[in-house]
């Protein structure tokens, strides 16, 4: 079955600095990748998301690229800021049996320093 | 409603006891989705609901848990026998049909002593 590999676990970085963090996947049946933000003690927000026809997609700071034939999938944040602080989660879509159903990473706690 | 909802927000059991935790989807949203986060884990994918349909139970763990869904919104998760191992926090998502995108609940966090 699918498979999510997410890295790094923890990252730290400086107010103002990027922030990435970068996803791999294992069916290449998969074609639908969103980034879901999770705060303390709150259920994940979906953030952004990529479809498997597209390369790149922004939303102001937030950016995520698409490799299709090396299978992984990347989150950017330019100009982190304290609020972007939270646990960040990558998953896939097996759109085979067109569920829906997301396999999820194994998240990334970022850490922005003021 | 405006959002998923879930309830309770907090549950705490006995081990050996029942416990029902409840799902309330976006209003409209025919696919409804439970998962799993332990501690410091990932979600873990249990079940999905097309309707009061569930074409997909591969993720339950146990027969000890099951899920229903009636009128095609809320959804109640059923833990029988309640063990340690079941503490974690237990998220509800909802999505159109057709859509891909889900939006989560904020969770039931479960805690059996």
């Amino acid at each position: 079955g699918e498979n999510v590999e997410q890295h790094p676990s923890t990252l730290s970085v400086q107010e103002g600095d990027s922030a990435v963090i970068k996803c791999t996947y294992s069916d290449s049946a998969s074609n639908y990748f969103p980034w879901y933000k999770q705060e303390l003690g709150k259920g994940p927000q979906l953030i952004i998301d990529i479809r498997s026809n597209v390369g790149e997609k922004k939303d102001q700071r937030i950016a995520v690229t698409l490799n299709k034939t090396a299978k992984h999938f990347s989150l950017h944040i330019t100009e982190t800021q304290p609020e972007d602080s939270a646990v960040y989660f990558c998953a896939a879509s097996i759109r085979v049996s067109n569920t829906g159903k997301l396999i999820f990473g194994q998240g990334t706690t970022l850490q922005v320093k003021p | 409603g405006a959002g998923v909802s879930q309830s309770p927000s907090n549950k705490v059991t006995e081990k050996g006891k029942d416990v029902e935790l409840r799902c309330d989807p976006i209003s409209g949203h025919t696919a409804l989705y439970w998962y799993r986060q332990s501690l410091g884990q990932g979600l873990e994918f249990l079940i999905y609901f097309q309707g009061n349909s569930a074409p997909d139970k591969s993720g339950l763990p146990s027969d000890r848990f099951s899920a229903e869904r009636t009128g095609g919104s809320v959804s109640t998760l059923t833990i029988q026998r309640t063990q340690q191992e079941d503490s974690a926090v237990y998220l509800c998502a909802s999505s159109n049909t057709g859509k891909t995108e889900a939006f989560f609940g904020q969770g039931t966090r479960l805690t059996v002593v």
